[in-house]
């Protein structure tokens, strides 16, 4: 039982790269999220989605876009990358909605150099 | 707007001292408060959801409590294992809304 699993674990980008990082998760959950974790700032929301097919907006969703085309897939893109951009990227997955409890992958390291 | 404030920010235990986290939350009508330990390199781990103020939920040497404007994570007799930072969320819209989190250190 694999949970939730984000790829890739690391990456190095240049100022101006794009790239694609990708979550799956394995507990046909509903609900799919995509947080940053920065020092001294927690866990903010970038972009959920509520179901296949659909997407919205979060807490800081500059410079990223999201997809949702197989429920068990949730794709956040960066076009084009910026330094403030160098964080730990977390995908999160529920049940059915915020009461329900939260199962996170282990993340992904990204430096925007 | 909704806010989650925890302290203290980082905690040092000595093996076998116990102690409480706080957490505490200004929102309009709560649905549910989640506690999550986090440890170093990983992704945060469900620990408790408590949903009314009285309730009481435990696990091995944590114990977390409800208030109407707070919750506790209480830590009975620590080992170093426990050492990680420990999160609480509560549900604003559709995702969770979390805190900075306590940082824990437990020294043998």
């Amino acid at each position: 039982n694999a949970g939730v699993t984000q790829t890739p674990k690391f990456r190095v980008l240049k100022t101006g790269q794009s790239m694609t990082l990708l979550c799956a998760q394995d507990m046909n959950h509903e609900y799919m999220y995509w947080y940053r974790q920065d020092p001294g700032m927690g866990l903010r929301l970038i972009h959920y989605s509520v179901g296949e097919g659909t997407t919205a907006k979060g807490e800081v969703p500059d410079g990223y876009n999201v997809s949702r085309l197989k429920k068990q897939n949730f794709l956040l893109g960066l076009e084009s990358a910026a330094p403030s951009q160098t964080s730990v990227y977390f995908c999160a997955s529920s049940y059915h909605d915020s009461h329900s409890k939260a199962f996170f992958g282990q993340g992904t390291r990204l430096t925007v150099v | 707007e909704d806010q989650v404030t925890q302290s203290p920010e980082a905690l040092r235990l000595q093996e076998g001292e116990s102690s409480s986290l706080n957490c505490s939350y200004t929102v309009s009508g709560l649905r549910g408060l989640f506690w999550y330990r986090q440890d170093p390199g990983k992704g945060p781990e469900f620990l408790f959801t408590l949903y009314s103020a009285g309730e009481e939920k435990e696990k091995e040497r944590l114990k977390a409590t409800l208030t109407k404007k707070e919750s506790f994570l209480h830590i009975t007799a620590p080992k170093p294992e426990d050492s990680a930072t420990y999160l609480c969320a509560v549900p604003s819209g559709y995702a969770l809304n979390f805190g900075k989190g306590t940082s824990l250190l437990v020294t043998p």
